[in-house]
């Protein structure tokens, strides 16, 4: 079964700073989605940035980009200029090709500080 | 709509009741999914309609848990008896098709609390 680890439970930040969120994941699957989502306190999961495993380009959206190892099976977010609005958790996601599912990791809540 | 709907927005229920919530995705999305996210954890897959099918129901925990999106836009989650390990928070996503093109959108949640 894949699994998806987020392995810091809360990470905090410097507003305009950059800062890293790190995920790993486990599968034997050579074709797989890879998903970074916000969720404020409003609940809904806001989706951030996606990669797709078979392009080798790590995908970027505005101030967020990905650090993406598809041997060591690590998909890292970057946030540059940290933003007070940038606060909320993180959950770092995997799907495989042909599957529904999203697997989710447990979280990371990010703290902006002014 | 503009967005995923979800009703009601929380819902608190006696141990052993029945409860049905509501999910109301965007308009002309095909694909429909329900995960549950238990208070400090990732969200749990549930179930995924394509259409109006159930095309992988592989994540209800047990018999008490039952999905129908009968006319394929609205989908309904229901628990029979429901037991205080079913306190969590409900989403719903909804995306234009099974591809990942896009990827999902999600409601708000319905977070439910039985006492």
């Amino acid at each position: 079964a894949q699994t998806v680890t987020q392995s810091q439970p809360e990470m905090s930040v410097q507003e305009a700073e950059t800062v890293t969120l790190s995920c790993t994941y486990d599968t034997s699957e050579s074709d797989y989605y890879l998903f970074w989502y916000k969720q404020p306190p409003s609940r809904q999961m806001i989706l951030v940035i996606r990669q797709e495993a078979y392009k080798q380009q790590n995908a970027t959206e505005n101030r967020f980009s990905v650090n993406f190892q598809k041997a060591a099976k690590s998909f890292s977010l970057k946030i540059s200029d940290s933003q007070l609005g940038d606060a909320a958790m993180y959950f770092c996601a995997y799907s495989r090709q042909g599957a529904q599912k999203l697997v989710f990791g447990q979280g990371t809540r990010l703290t902006i500080n002014p | 709509g503009a967005g995923v709907s979800q009703t009601p927005s929380n819902k608190v229920t006696e141990k052993g009741k029945y409860v049905e919530l509501r999910c109301d995705p965007i308009s002309g999305h095909t694909a429909l999914y329900w995960y549950r996210q238990s208070l400090g954890q990732g969200p749990e897959f549930l179930i995924y309609f394509q259409g109006t099918g159930a095309a992988d129901d592989s994540g209800l925990p047990n018999d008490r848990f039952f999905a129908v999106r009968p006319e394929g836009s609205v989908s309904t989650l229901k628990i029979q008896r429901t037991e205080r390990g079913d306190s969590a928070v409900y989403l719903c996503a909804s995306s234009e098709d099974s591809s990942r093109r896009y990827g999902y959108t999600f409601g708000s949640g319905t977070r439910l609390t039985v006492v």
